[in-house]
């Protein structure tokens, strides 16, 4: 089974902290993705990553930065949280099509 | 511009009373179509891909079927366990890997 692990569920973080969200997979997937899910927008990509060191935008990246030193590693960071940033964070990973996602982080910024 | 429709938005069925969700399409060319399904505070899970018109997927009480314009998702005889949020999901051969969603159809079944 594909087993892709987030490193929180839940998160409560005050407005100007730096935020890192981690996400794993044991699966030797070259591809990883960050989304974020909101209520009324659906699913939105943030930034994905189809090897180690590389990264490309997604349909969102502002105020997010991301890192994949290793990969199975795939990390979102927020530089400077802020309030709009509070939402379900997804992380997936995909071995060439199909994705598949881990338990999701909600992130609430106060 | 590429788009993913998806119809009812919600669907409250009985249990035992058959019923079809609806994912439309409009892509410059299409790799894969793929479902999921969700259930509340989690991540989506893998249901099925397919690829080309006249394929068919099953699993359990799901079937999924794809033509050039729009795929559905049959649920036969559902069970409570079934109630949950369906997403389907588009990859375009020029989208390099990326995945763009439909808003989900939330379906509840009563006992």
């Amino acid at each position: 089974d594909v087993k892709v692990t987030q490193s929180s569920r839940y998160l409560v973080k005050r407005t100007g902290e730096k935020v890192f969200l981690e996400c794993v997979q044991d699966m030797d997937h070259e591809n990883m993705f960050w989304y974020r899910q909101d209520p009324g927008l659906g699913l939105r990509l943030i930034y994905f990553s189809y090897d180690v060191k590389m990264k490309e935008k997604g349909d969102i990246p502002e105020g997010y930065s991301v890192s994949r030193e290793k990969k199975e590693r795939f990390s979102l960071i927020l530089e400077s949280a802020s309030t709009n940033q509070t939402s379900m964070y997804l992380c997936a990973s995909s071995p060439r099509y199909e994705q598949y996602f881990g338990p999701g982080t909600r992130l609430t910024v106060t | 511009e590429d788009q993913v429709t998806q119809s009812p938005e919600a669907l409250r069925l009985q249990e035992g009373e058959s019923s079809s969700l609806n994912c439309s399409y409009t892509v410059s060319g299409l790799r894969g179509l793929f479902w999921y399904r969700q259930d509340p505070g989690k991540g989506p899970e893998f249901l099925f891909t397919l690829y080309s018109a006249g394929e068919e997927k099953e699993k359990e009480r799901l079937k999924a079927t794809l033509t050039k314009k729009e795929s559905f998702l049959h649920i036969t005889a559902p069970k409570p366990e079934d109630s949950a949020t369906y997403l389907c999901a588009v990859q375009t051969t020029d989208s390099w890997g990326k995945l763009q969603f439909g808003a989900g159809t939330q379906v509840v079944v009563t006992p």
